[in-house]
């Protein structure tokens, strides 16, 4: 079965910490996608990043960065210098090779305090 | 083209009525999903469609829930009998083939 963890429910930071959110995920499939959305309180998730099952290369844009690791089926989020404007939910997402489902965490929600 | 859109954004009904919501897809987007999202919840798959067909469905989807999407574009969720555990939100999401879903602003409704 496909499962998705995010075990941090919120996180609250001060201004320009940098901060990590966890994700840990169950599948047993070979090929599959990984995501991370962005879900503001205007309710609207937005997309941040897709990685796929073959490509472990960690990945920076920005102030955001993500660390896949396939041998501890994890796919983190950090944000550097965090921003007011970053408070939101972030949901991390597994889909399967063929994309007709994705299966969402639970959520993180993150409060950067000014 | 501004993205998915859902329509409407809030509604309010009381238990037992019948609501329809409306969702329409970045025009080049194949395939259409619907999930609902209950509070401190992420999103739950509810159904998807590529083109009109409507290949996947959930169990969550009980049989007072149905979607269409006739001619592969615009599709609608109705909920009949409409009960309190249905109050959510209905978020409706596409993607072109087997890409990345682009989520809409999500339908809130809430069941007196």
């Amino acid at each position: 079965a496909q499962k998705v963890t995010q075990a941090q429910t919120e996180i609250s930071v001060v201004e320009k910490e940098d901060v990590t959110l966890d994700c840990v995920y169950e599948t047993r499939d070979t090929t599959y996608y990984l995501f991370w959305y962005k879900q503001p309180p205007s309710g609207e998730l937005v997309f941040l990043i897709r990685r796929n099952s073959f490509d472990e290369q960690n990945e920076i844009s920005g102030r955001y960065s993500w660390n896949f690791q396939k041998s501890t089926s994890s796919f983190n989020f950090t944000i550097t210098a965090s921003q007011v404007v970053d408070s939101a939910v972030y949901f991390c997402a597994l889909s399967e090779y063929t994309g007709n489902q994705f299966y969402f965490g639970t959520g993180t929600s993150l409060t950067v305090i000014p | 083209d501004t993205g998915v859109s859902q329509d409407p954004r809030h509604k309010i009904t009381k238990r037992g009525q019948n609501v329809t919501f409306r969702c329409d897809p970045i025009s080049e987007h194949n395939r259409l999903y619907w999930y609902r999202q209950t509070l401190g919840q992420g999103p739950e798959f509810l159904t998807y469609f590529q083109n009109e067909a409507q290949l996947e469905k959930s169990r969550l989807l009980s049989d007072r829930f149905s979607a269409e999407r006739p001619k592969g574009s615009f599709s609608t969720l109705e909920i009949q009998r409409t009960e309190q555990g249905d109050s959510a939100m209905y978020l409706c999401a596409s993607s072109h083939s087997k890409n990345i879903q682009y989520f809409g602003a999500g339908t809130r409704l809430s069941v007196l």
